[in-house]
């Protein structure tokens, strides 16, 4: 199985800051990376599909980037309500699988 | 609107099996393969297969071959995931999720419409 490894696992910031959660894959998955946010008691949202594409109605505060294996989450500027933790995902090889998470929380 | 809706929560004991459906609402259900996830307490995420609702293939995890079977039943819109010889490690919330067309070597992209979960606890 592919295992992707996501850093920081925790991460403190406060709103207005910039932040960038990385993603490394154990070997190369091409573009096919989605990342999600997810909220105490919900399931996940799907923010970015294939690496940098944002889904619809997903804020554009919101970016991703990279390629073969190394893959990075940003947050231009964080606002109260991206308090969750996000996932990365691979959908390039069975098992589907994904990162640890990194859990985003208020400084 | 497109939503999935789940079954409610179940309690079982070790060694037994749970049913667990998920019904789909505002999209065409065969035009989109539907996963289930699970989230053990505090945990991450664990995919366990797919099952495309037009044909009735699956694919599962190896984790779980031999104890998973995902079942659709295209005229209410419902895919099913039965989960036998359940154990303690079974605990968690499980979730479908919607994506586009799979292959027999992978998918083409992430899940862009989750169901709220059902929640499984596994005790003696």
């Amino acid at each position: 199985a592919i295992q992707l490894t996501q850093s920081p696992s925790s991460l403190s910031a406060s709103v207005g800051d910039r932040v960038t959660i990385t993603c490394r894959a154990g070997q190369g998955i091409s573009s096919s990376l989605a990342w999600y946010q997810q909220k105490p008691g919900k399931p996940p949202k799907l923010l970015i599909n294939d690496v940098s594409d944002l889904e619809s109605g997903v804020p554009s505060r919101f970016s991703g980037s990279g390629s073969g294996t190394d893959f990075t989450l940003t947050i231009s500027s964080l606002q109260p309500e991206d308090f969750a933790t996000y996932y990365c995902q691979q959908f390039n090889t069975y098992p589907l699988t994904f990162g640890g998470g990194t859990k985003v929380e208020i400084k | 609107q497109v939503q999935l809706v789940h079954s409610g929560a179940e309690v079982k004991k070790p060694g037994a099996s749970v049913k667990v459906s998920c019904k789909a609402s505002g999209y065409t259900f065969i035009g989109y393969y539907m996963h289930w996830v699970r989230q053990a307490p505090g945990q991450g995420l664990e995919w366990m297969g797919w099952i495309n609702p037009h044909s009735g293939d699956t694919k599962y995890a190896e984790k779980f071959q031999g104890r998973v079977t995902m079942t659709r039943d295209t005229s209410i819109s419902t895919v099913y995931m039965e989960l036998s010889r359940l154990t303690p490690d079974d605990t968690a919330v499980y979730y479908c999720a919607r994506s586009v067309v799979c292959s027999s070597s992978s998918c083409y992209a992430g899940f862009d419409i989750w169901g709220h979960g059902t929640r499984v606890a596994v005790s003696s």
